[in-house]
């Protein structure tokens, strides 16, 4: 099985710290993606990357940036965290030409305080 | 872009009955429609998918319709158990996904009762 793995369950951090999400898939999947999950707000795309070095911005990039160094890791990047960033991140992964979905990760859980 | 609306937000169903998930989606050349499935701190993972040259498709208790018409698929669980609480996600995209990201609906919270 595909396994997509976010380094951290929990995070606490205070407000104007640089915070690295970090998200290693196991598959050898040429896309990588950032989402944050919000009550009522759904799955929302951040970043999403096609190939190593290579980014494009989703729907709400604002605040956030990415890094892929590697083609298995994925790294989401809050330059100044800020209370509006308390959120779930969820990582995923696919194939370029994807027929079959995504895989995600089980979510990181960051709270900016 | 496109825009993904799924109703109802919650949906509490008896355990037996059937549940139907309903989402509409606004941009006519989306041709891939997955949902997911999100128990209790986990990820979403994907239970089903359709493709836009098919008008349904079915897995054991799990169906899923698509009208291209009228820009809108279901989710159609029968026979309800409780491992079928969950939030349930519907999604859309143009190229399955694979290189622009998946526009998702804001979900479902599907409740069964014992």
């Amino acid at each position: 099985d595909v396994k997509v793995t976010q380094s951290s369950r929990y995070l606490v951090k205070r407000t104007g710290e640089k915070v690295f999400l970090e998200c290693v898939q196991d598959m050898d999947h040429e896309n990588m993606f950032w989402y944050r999950q919000d009550p009522g707000l759904g799955l929302r795309l951040i970043y999403f990357s096609y190939d190593v070095k290579m980014k494009e911005k989703g729907d709400i990039p604002e605040g956030y940036s990415v890094s892929r160094e590697k083609k298995e890791r994925f790294s989401l990047i809050l330059e100044s965290a800020s209370t509006n960033q308390t959120s779930m991140y969820l990582c995923a992964s696919s194939f370029y030409i994807s027929n079959y979905g995504y895989t995600f990760g089980s979510g990181t859980r960051l709270t900016v305080v | 872009g496109e825009n993904v609306e799924q109703h109802p937000s919650t949906l509490s169903v008896q355990e037996g009955d059937s549940a139907v998930i309903k989402c509409t989606y606004s941009d006519s050349a989306s041709n891939y429609f997955p949902w997911y499935k999100q128990e209790l701190g986990k990820g979403p993972q994907l239970i089903i998918d359709i493709r836009s040259n098919v008008g349904e498709k079915k897995d054991q208790r799990i169906a899923v319709t698509l009208n291209k018409t009228a820009k809108h698929f279901s989710l159609h669980i029968t026979e309800t158990q409780p491992e079928d609480s969950a939030v349930y996600f519907c999604a859309a995209s143009r190229s399955g996904g694979g290189a622009d990201g998946l526009t998702f609906g804001k979900g479902t919270h599907l409740i069964i009762q014992p």
